[in-house]
């Protein structure tokens, strides 16, 4: 069975600052795929990013990018000229071909002023 | 376009008492899931519909618990004899269905039910 661990319980980050959230998971599968959301207190699941396993190029939106490490699963989200906004709990997530999410404990971001 | 809506957004409910969840799907989305966030138990995958399939039910955690999709749209999440390990946060997501990149799941803002 696959597994997402998130080591992070909390983060904090000064305002413009970058600041690294860290995901690692488990899977004997070749193709999947990796994403991160995120959840202000609104409860809303928001998609930051998403990484195809066969990609070796990380992926990146605006001031969001990935470390994919395959060989390592390793799956980290960079938060670059980090907002106020940008405070919410992450979750890292992984699809395998059945469709579902697995997804990671979830990792609290402060963003400080 | 809409998005994911989920119906209520919060239910108080009494111990032993059945109750419903509602989920309508992204327009010309396919496929549909369930899930559930709790403290104890993170974010759990209960059920997923896709088109005409029989639905993956490996997630649930009981036989107290059901769902049903209408029409390939909405779905009704239904939790008969509630107890109080069910005060949750259930969320509903949506995506085109199949198998490539393109398949991102878009979730609705969650019903909080809260079992007393």
């Amino acid at each position: 069975a696959q597994t997402v661990t998130q080591s992070q319980p909390e983060m904090s980050v000064q305002e413009a600052e970058t600041v690294t959230l860290s995901c690692t998971y488990d899977t004997s599968e070749s193709d999947y795929y990796l994403f991160w959301y995120k959840q202000p207190p609104s409860r809303q699941m928001i998609l930051v990013i998403r990484q195809e396993a066969y990609k070796q190029q990380n992926a990146t939106e605006n001031r969001f990018s990935v470390n994919f490490q395959k060989a390592a699963k390793s799956f980290s989200l960079k938060i670059s000229d980090s907002q106020l906004g940008d405070a919410a709990m992450y979750f890292c997530a992984y699809r395998s071909n059945t469709g579902k999410l697995i997804f990671g404990q979830g990792t609290t971001l402060q963003v400080k002023p | 376009g809409a998005g994911v809506s989920q119906s209520p957004s919060n239910k108080v409910t009494e111990k032993g008492k059945d109750v419903e969840l509602r989920c309508d799907p992204i327009s010309g989305h396919t496929a549909l899931y369930w899930y559930r966030q709790s403290l104890g138990q993170g974010l759990e995958f209960l059920i997923y519909f896709q088109g005409n399939s029989a639905p993956d039910k490996s997630g649930l955690p009981s036989d107290r618990f059901s769902a049903e999709r209408t029409g390939g749209s909405v779905s009704t999440l239904t939790i008969q004899r509630t107890q109080q390990e069910d005060s949750a946060v259930y969320l509903c997501a949506s995506s085109l269905g199949g198998q490539g990149p393109t398949d991102t799941q878009y979730f609705g803002p969650g019903t909080r039910l809260t079992v007393l």
